[in-house]
C-alpha cells in the first residue's frame, strides 16, 4: 500500500481557496487517489477521486502532476462549514486493498 | 434507501463482556470494512471483506473477529472487551469496481460509540 503524507492541520478564512497537498511517493501504476471529508461525530464522505491530471466536481478539484507522487485537493471559496478532517487515500480504485486512512488534515476555517 | 446502517449507536460494556456490532448495507456492495477511530489517530482498519464468505485482516485486527455470512451484513465481534477497545467504530462499504471501471466511493455508517469500563 502506498503511504501518504499530509499536513496534520491547516487554518484559513472564509472565502479563501484552500489547497491541501498529499505526498505519495510510492504510488503504484494501478492506484487511484481519493479524498474524503469527515465532520465531527460522522463517518467520512467521499469528495473526489482521480488517476491523473485534473478532476473537478461540484465540491472540489483534484490536481495530480504527471509523476503522480503527490496530489492537491483544492476547495474554492471555503466557508465555516468546510471545517473538517480531510483524508487522502491511495490505492486500487475498487478498495480491494482495504481502504487505508491516515490521520488526515484537520482544516479549520475562521470567519 | 438507508445506505449503511450500524447497530447499536451507543454501548457501554464491562471488561470481559462480549458483544457484536452489526453493519448492514442495502446497496448490493461487494466490499465492506470495519474501522475504529480514536482521538488524534484517524481511522484505522480492523478487518474487511471483499465478498460474501470472505474476510481479511486490516491494520489493527487483534481482539476482534468478523463474519460476512450474508452479502449485506458484516459483523464485528469482541469476544472479551478491554478498556483499550473504547472507541468509535465505523463501518463502510464500496461497490468494489476494479481499476478500469467507474471510480468508486465508500459509504460510511454513522458510527457506534463503544465504552468499555
Amino acid at each position: 500500500l502506498a503511504k501518504t503524507t499530509q499536513p496534520i492541520s491547516m487554518d484559513s478564512y472564509e472565502g479563501q481557496e484552500v489547497n491541501i497537498t498529499c505526498s505519495h511517493n510510492n504510488i503504484a501504476t494501478n492506484d487511484y487517489i481519493t479524498w474524503y471529508q469527515q465532520f465531527p461525530s460522522q463517518g467520512p464522505r467521499f469528495i473526489i477521486q482521480g488517476y491523473k491530471t485534473k478532476v473537478t466536481n461540484e465540491v472540489a478539484s483534484l490536481f495530480i502532476p504527471a509523476d503522480r507522487k503527490s496530489s492537491t485537493l483544492s476547495l474554492p471559496r471555503v466557508s465555516l462549514s468546510d471545517t473538517a478532517v480531510y483524508y487522502c487515500l491511495v490505492g486500487e480504485g475498487g478498495g480491494a486493498d482495504g481502504l487505508t486512512f491516515g490521520k488526515g488534515t484537520h482544516l479549520i476555517i475562521q470567519p | 434507501n438507508a445506505g449503511v446502517t450500524q447497530t447499536p449507536k451507543f454501548r457501554v460494556l464491562k471488561t470481559g463482556q462480549s458483544m457484536t456490532l452489526l453493519c448492514a448495507q442495502d446497496m448490493n456492495h461487494e466490499y465492506m470494512y470495519w474501522y475504529r477511530q480514536d482521538p488524534g489517530m484517524g481511522l484505522r482498519l480492523i478487518h474487511y471483506s471483499v465478498g460474501e464468505g470472505t474476510t481479511a485482516k486490516g491494520e489493527v485486527p487483534d481482539g476482534y473477529n468478523v463474519s460476512r455470512l450474508k452479502k449485506q451484513n458484516f459483523l464485528l465481534g469482541l469476544e472479551s472487551a478491554a478498556p483499550s477497545q473504547t472507541s468509535v467504530y465505523f463501518c463502510a462499504s464500496t461497490t468494489g469496481i476494479r481499476v478500469g471501471g467507474p471510480s468508486t466511493e465508500a459509504f460510511f455508517g454513522q458510527g457506534t460509540r463503544l465504552t468499555v469500563v
